[in-house]
């Protein structure tokens, strides 16, 4: 069974810092996605990453996908309040299989 | 991309009762997927409905308390039954594309009492 763990579970910062969300797995992953999800709405797909390696950006978020395609990492720049939310790693195919979760609070 | 309409996006029910959810998409899809998630945590996956044939359960999860339906291509509804208030969760439906992303409705937040 593959496995996504997600770290930190909880990240309480101030608006303007910088901020790394990581996902890791002892599986090989054939691509590795990255949900956004706000209270009272379902996770939201922000990108997905296929090649071992890549790096990939949305505005002040970069993705990046580990040379053995096994774990993934979030970076945020210059954090604001709107990137409040849950923030999920996915992967596995068919039938996907998600982190546990990272919330994120920004504090303006 | 799908679009995906959930309703109801939330309820109170009784124990003892039942509640279905439905789950509408815009265009037709082989397989939609049903989860339950706790507020702030990840999602556990309750079951795979395809169009004419049974739904496929995950461990934990049983067709008698979660009977699915999926008359549709575009369609298919998740019945919680029997409820208690171990029941209250987020559910949400999705479904993936040829790429395995996946789009979800905006949820049913259940609160059984």
């Amino acid at each position: 069974t593959q496995l996504l763990e997600q770290s930190p579970q909880f990240l309480s910062i101030q608006e303007g810092e910088n901020l790394t969300v990581y996902c890791n797995s002892s599986s090989v992953f054939s691509s590795l996605q990255w949900y956004r999800q706000e209270p009272g709405e379902g996770p939201v797909l922000l990108v997905t990453v296929v090649t071992g390696g890549e790096v990939k950006k949305l505005k002040r978020l970069t993705f990046q996908f580990g040379d053995a395609r096994k774990d993934s990492s979030l970076h945020i720049t210059a954090a604001q309040p709107g990137d409040t939310g849950l923030y999920l790693c996915a992967g596995g195919g068919n039938k996907l299989v998600f982190g546990a979760g990272t919330i994120l609070r920004v504090k303006s | 991309s799908a679009v995906i309409s959930q309703k109801p996006s939330r309820d109170i029910c009784q124990r003892g009762t039942s509640l279905t959810i439905q789950c509408q998409v815009d265009s037709q899809v082989t397989m939609m997927f049903w989860y339950r998630q706790q507020p702030g945590q990840s999602l556990t996956l309750i079951a795979t409905a395809n169009q004419g044939s049974e739904a496929t359960y995950e461990s934990g999860f049983v067709i008698d308390k979660f009977p699915i339906s999926r008359p549709n291509l575009t369609f298919s509804t998740l019945t919680v039954s029997n409820m208690s208030p171990e029941d209250s969760s987020i559910y949400l439906c999705s479904v993936e594309d040829e790429g395995f992303e996946a789009f979800f409705g905006q949820g049913t937040r259940l609160t059984v009492v």
